[in-house]
């Protein structure tokens, strides 16, 4: 069992939905991170969580620390809201345990 | 300005051969590492560097080896290319400390044939 699951691994969506990621770990964690990666290959960071929830844009994300998960909502979605969507975890040392991503499809 | 950049983007190279890729930072970060990205587009980390100083070491071949002259630099030499070494390489940074953000670089993409 990996240290970070993430589902659903593939996503299929018609453009306007409201989408969820969610995430969960089995290891105790001092941050969270959501990421994006194109489909040209670059990743964007776009949060970082250690409780609560944070919003950018059409983008929410939110982490349950007692129950170790996170879940990355996307409002509106736009087909360039297509790409990867990795949640990773930061240990103690500095290591970053990432989940195998979330491949998002928005059909226009 | 770019915060973190990796030279070369596409590499293609034959077996046998040693290359370098080069990652720098304009951020001022402690910390650097590489990414191995898989054929299942799985991220594994390789190296974690801090201040200079190696924090991280997974279990990759003796055949990488990462060279940090600076905070600021963190090169990945690769000799003896097998084909198996063909992926996207990420570099990235962060601020020392638990709660912070990395930020990467575009990714290099090995080809070795």
């Amino acid at each position: 069992k990996n240290e970070v699951e993430q589902s659903p691994q593939n996503l299929t969506a018609q453009e306007g939905e409201f989408i969820t990621i969610n995430c969960s770990y089995s290891v105790g964690i001092s941050a969270l991170h959501w990421l994006q990666q194109h489909p040209g290959g670059g990743i964007v960071s776009l949060f970082m969580l250690s409780s609560g929830k944070k919003k950018h844009g059409r983008l929410i994300a939110t982490i349950n620390i007692q129950e170790k998960h996170s879940s990355l909502h996307i409002t509106a979605s736009h087909p360039r809201d297509s790409a990867v969507y990795i949640c990773a975890v930061r240990s103690s040392n500095y290591q970053l345990i990432w989940g195998a991503g979330t491949k998002l499809i928005i059909k226009p | 300005d770019t915060a973190v950049s990796q030279t070369p983007k596409y590499l293609v190279t034959q077996m046998g051969n040693d290359k370098s890729i080069k990652c720098e930072q304009n951020l001022g970060h402690d910390t650097m590492y590489w990414y191995k990205q898989d054929s299942k587009k799985f991220l594994k980390i390789m190296f974690s560097y801090n201040n200079k100083e190696l924090i991280i070491n997974e279990t990759v071949p003796n055949r990488f080896s990462p060279k940090s002259p600076d905070k600021a630099h963190l090169n990945l030499h690769i000799n003896s290319l097998e084909l198996g070494d063909s992926a996207v390489y990420f570099c990235a940074s962060s601020p020392q400390g638990k709660n912070t953000e990395a930020f990467f670089g575009q990714g290099t993409r090995l080809t070795v044939v």
